[in-house]
């Protein structure tokens, strides 16, 4: 397997405008994680799935944010209107079980909202 | 304890120098605890996944213990390396699938 797959890698984008992350967990992963990284808060947990079903969005910033999962292999994070604050990476995670079997991280996706 | 608490925050040592530092966590509802290393630019990687009160871990020269009982964990680093140089983050899963990240201890080695 190629592990957790995020894409974009970079994403630069202009205040006011909609922005979609995708990631694509491992398969056979049963949990998805999305996740935020800023110098501030370190590492925050936004929003989690399990068998595609958001189980906690209690991280979730604002009402500007939402996350999907149609399907077991494809999720995604969109901000509609993106604003500078949401500049920052993100990363999603998969994991085959809670919390005995660590999680596995894709390679984020650096957002930069200008 | 609320939330996972890690310290030293950052940390610069001698190669050949041995280290460790402290993750600690809400030791009610304990379910998992998680070690993580992540380096600039790249992604969090498991280190250790411990579950078991007293449970030691290791993998080559780093090794970890858990205290469930006053929620702590150490990790320890033998003969640091400047490859070691990088973030180490915790994470506990306090009894529901959440894991919650401390803001991790940056190791620096210096050659």
């Amino acid at each position: 397997d190629a592990g957790v797959i995020q894409s974009p890698r970079h994403e630069v984008t202009e205040m006011g405008q909609e922005v979609t992350l995708r990631c694509k967990p491992i398969s056979g992963h049963d949990y998805l994680f999305w996740y935020r990284q800023t110098m501030m808060r370190g590492l925050e947990l936004l929003i989690y799935f399990n068998n595609n079903v958001p189980i906690d969005d209690s991280g979730m910033p604002e009402d500007r944010f939402s996350a999907k999962m149609p399907n077991a292999s494809f999720s995604t994070l969109k901000i509609q209107p993106s604003e500078p604050r949401d500049s920052a990476v993100y990363f999603c995670a998969s994991t085959v079980d809670r919390g005995v079997t660590e999680a596995f991280f894709g390679q984020g996706t650096r957002l930069t909202v200008v | 304890i609320l939330n996972v608490e890690q310290s030293p925050q950052s940390l610069h040592v001698q190669e050949g120098d041995s280290t460790n530092f402290t993750c600690s966590f809400p030791s009610s509802n304990f379910y998992a605890l998680h070690w993580y290393r992540w380096e600039t630019a790249k992604s969090p990687e498991a280190l250790f996944v411990m579950t078991l009160n007293g449970d030691e871990k290791k993998k080559g020269r780093i090794s970890a213990t858990l205290n469930t009982k006053e929620g702590y964990s150490y990790l320890y680093i033998k003969g640091s390396q400047p490859e070691d140089s990088a973030t180490y983050l915790c994470a506990s899963a306090p009894g529901t699938y959440k894991y919650i990240f401390g803001t991790g201890t940056r190791l620096k080695v210096l050659a």
